[in-house]
């Protein structure tokens, strides 16, 4: 089983639409997450942190289940401009604090 | 200006050669890593370090080498021991438990 799991998609979204997607984690220790955005062959980029408490930014709301061992990323009112590979990153301290555990990427394409 | 700087952006290689791609960074960050992305997937880790003079092995290790003579920098070398080195490869930087903050890639690709 993979340390980190995620639907690959793509998740088509009509503009304006909300969109959630989740990411699976096998290590109940892991104690740091974050999503990441990705455009086509660019370079990762920080979308947010996730928090225990859940946080949100704007439009999108992240949230931690530690019981079932999933964080989630929900996109409000979509934009064109979302559509991009969504990556989640779980840090596993008892395994090695600076080896970052990477999912495959949720792809979403927004549509007008 | 901070951030961490990634070259060349675009690197051709001849069947075994070895080449290496340059990593630098000025956050101070303690930990340094390389992935490698293949058209359609995910990052796979090549090498990490959390220390000078310190580094692991991730989960592709074969085929490449780094050093961490210097905070700043972490270079990889794709040795001819590398059968099929085409790919996008991305180093990365943070401090402990933190997020990373990427270079923008080097585009390999063998001719």
């Amino acid at each position: 089983r993979k340390e980190v799991e995620q639907d690959p998609g793509p998740f088509n979204v009509p503009e304006g639409a909300t969109v959630a997607f989740n990411c699976t984690y096998s290590n109940s220790a892991s104690q740091s997450f974050f999503w990441y955005r990705q455009d086509c062959r660019k370079e990762p980029k920080l979308l947010m942190s996730v928090y225990s408490s859940g946080n949100e930014d704007g439009r999108f709301t992240a949230q931690l289940n530690r019981a079932s061992q999933y964080i989630s990323l929900l996109i409000r009112d979509s934009k064109l401009s979302d559509s991009a590979t969504y990556l989640c990153v779980v840090i596993n301290p008892t395994d090695s604090w600076g080896k970052l555990q990477f999912g495959a990427g949720t792809q979403v394409v927004v549509t007008p | 200006d901070g951030g961490i700087t990634q070259s060349p952006k675009y690197l051709f290689r001849k069947e075994g050669q070895n080449v290496t791609l340059s990593c630098e960074q000025n956050l101070n960050h303690d930990a340094m890593y390389w992935y490698r992305q293949d058209p359609g997937q995910g990052l796979r880790l090549i090498y990490y370090s959390q220390i000078v003079n310190d580094f692991q092995k991730g989960d592709i290790a074969e085929g490449y080498s780094v050093s961490r003579e210097k905070k700043e920098s972490f270079p990889l070398t794709v040795t001819s021991a590398q059968k099929n080195p085409t790919a996008f490869y991305l180093c990365a930087s943070s401090i402990r438990g933190g997020e990373a903050f990427f270079g923008q890639g080097t585009r390999l690709t063998v001719v």
